[in-house]
């Protein structure tokens, strides 16, 4: 499977504890989003990264959130000190970077703070 | 600001029925209008943009900037079309979505 992939799948964490995703994009795209999905919404905007620049962050992406893009490749997505209010789904999707190319989406992962 | 509504949640048809699934959107500028699908246990995915002008799987939509609409819309809809349904709005140069919450499309046999 070359789509975009997501590790873990299912992270069940306590609060106050640190967690974190990774996001494996479809190797040739140099656009890599990170939306969140509560149940019931549509997934909204985190961050995104062009290449290695992390170029925006949504107001939702609050201090305890870090992204990061080394070399353009894989990102990370790390939650510091957990609050039960973060349990949704994380979504990665990858783009490649012509005028509105379409999202490629991850499968997820799905957060649990107990 | 960028936003997209879509006023159901749920909508249930049945097979060969006509089916539509509403989307408004609010943009100031000119907007790329897309729609997302997302079947049972599978990743979000896109299924049709606005300016490609393409009919994908018997679906269409039309962009009526006049009513700031993107309507979906199949003639004869068929069970495999269960599934969530997500209007997406795309704005300025950074290429993010902003999603509509979704309506659940049901097609009974």
């Amino acid at each position: 499977d070359t789509g975009v992939s997501q590790d873990p799948r299912h992270k069940i964490t306590k609060r106050g504890q640190n967690v974190t995703f990774r996001c494996d994009p479809i190797s040739e795209h140099n656009r890599l989003y990170w939306y969140r999905q509560t149940l019931g919404q549509g997934p909204e905007f985190l961050t995104y990264f062009q290449n290695e620049a992390q170029l925006e962050k949504s107001r939702l992406l609050s201090d305890r959130f870090s992204a990061e893009r080394p070399k353009g490749s894989f990102s990370t997505l790390e939650i510091q000190r957990t609050e039960q209010g973060d349990s949704a789904m994380y979504l990665c999707a990858s783009s490649f970077g012509l005028l509105n190319s379409p999202l490629h989406f991850g499968n997820g992962t799905r957060l649990t703070v107990t | 600001a960028q936003r997209v509504t879509q006023p159901e949640k749920l909508l249930s048809v049945f097979k060969g029925a006509p089916v539509e699934l509403k989307c408004n959107y609010s943009y100031s500028g000119s907007p790329e209008l897309f729609w997302y699908v997302q079947y049972s246990r599978q990743r979000l995915q896109l299924l049709l943009r606005h300016i490609s002008r393409e009919s994908i799987k018997g679906f269409t939509a039309d962009l009526n900037k006049g009513e700031t609409s993107f309507h979906l819309k199949k003639p004869f809809a068929q069970e495999e079309d269960s599934a969530m349904y997500y209007c997406a709005l795309s704005g300025g140069s950074n290429y993010k979505l902003t999603f509509g919450k979704g309506t659940l499309l049901t097609v009974n046999p």
